[in-house]
């Protein structure tokens, strides 16, 4: 059975820093793209970053660009995010993401399955 | 850019059908993934490739897709339905998901 378990989340003030773990077990850990996705309180979905299978290759959603680092460690079958000058609109859950993929004409396309449970993290004063 | 837009709410009695849209320009030609998100729990994927359906998802819940429209459809519609839902689309150019506006899934 696939689980992916976070860790990490809490409650921090604006400016601080917190790092997300995702201790990934039942499947091939360093052969699949992973992401964070978040969700504020009240909204929708949010994609923040994903790592390759090797940790090669890291993407960022602009607006999280030189504040989030996402890294991995395939040796220890976790993900994780780095967030450092945190504001209040970063309060959300963050979902750590397990992608599948399959060819969509001459593409690739990802989707999430499964998702973790969340981790709650609260910028506050 | 992608953009997906969702109902922001969809009302539907017991044993009727819900649709639940997501709209985009030429989404059509792309592959479309739905997720349902119980209060209070992390999404679940219940339809992935615009039509297929993980194990352990119920035949009644299906998914179409065409032109500028992808629809999420619940036939027999039961109080266990209500949750949010939201389409998802992959952006191979920029490597990132994305995601629709969510629809609240109210059974009355």
């Amino acid at each position: 059975e696939v689980q992916l378990l976070e860790s990490g989340g809490g409650f921090v003030q604006p400016g601080g820093s917190l790092r997300l773990s995702c201790a990934a077990s039942g499947f091939a850990f360093r052969s699949y793209l992973m992401s964070w996705v978040r969700q504020a309180p009240g909204k929708g979905l949010e994609w923040v970053s994903s790592i390759t299978g090797s940790g090669y290759n890291t993407y960022y959603a602009d607006s999280m660009k030189g504040q989030f680092t996402i890294s991995r460690d395939n040796s220890k079958n976790t993900v994780y995010l780095q967030m450092n000058s945190l504001r209040a609109e970063d309060t959300a859950v963050y979902y750590c993401a397990k992608s599948q993929s399959r060819w969509h004409g001459n593409s690739e396309v990802y989707w999430i399955e499964p998702w973790g449970q969340g981790a709650l993290v609260t910028v506050s004063s | 850019s992608n953009v997906l837009t969702q109902p922001a709410s969809v009302s539907v009695a017991p044993g009727q059908t819900a649709r639940i849209t997501c709209e985009g320009n030429n989404i059509g030609i792309n592959s479309v993934h739905w997720y349902q998100q119980k209060p209070g729990q992390a999404p679940v994927l219940v339809v992935y490739d615009n039509s297929d359906r993980p194990s352990g998802i119920p035949e009644r819940i299906s998914g179409s897709n065409s032109g500028n429209t992808a629809t999420l459809t619940i036939s027999t519609v039961e109080a266990g339905d209500e949750a949010d839902y939201y389409c998802q689309v992959w952006d191979s150019s920029n490597f990132h998901y994305v995601f629709g506006t969510g629809t609240k899934v109210t059974v009355l």
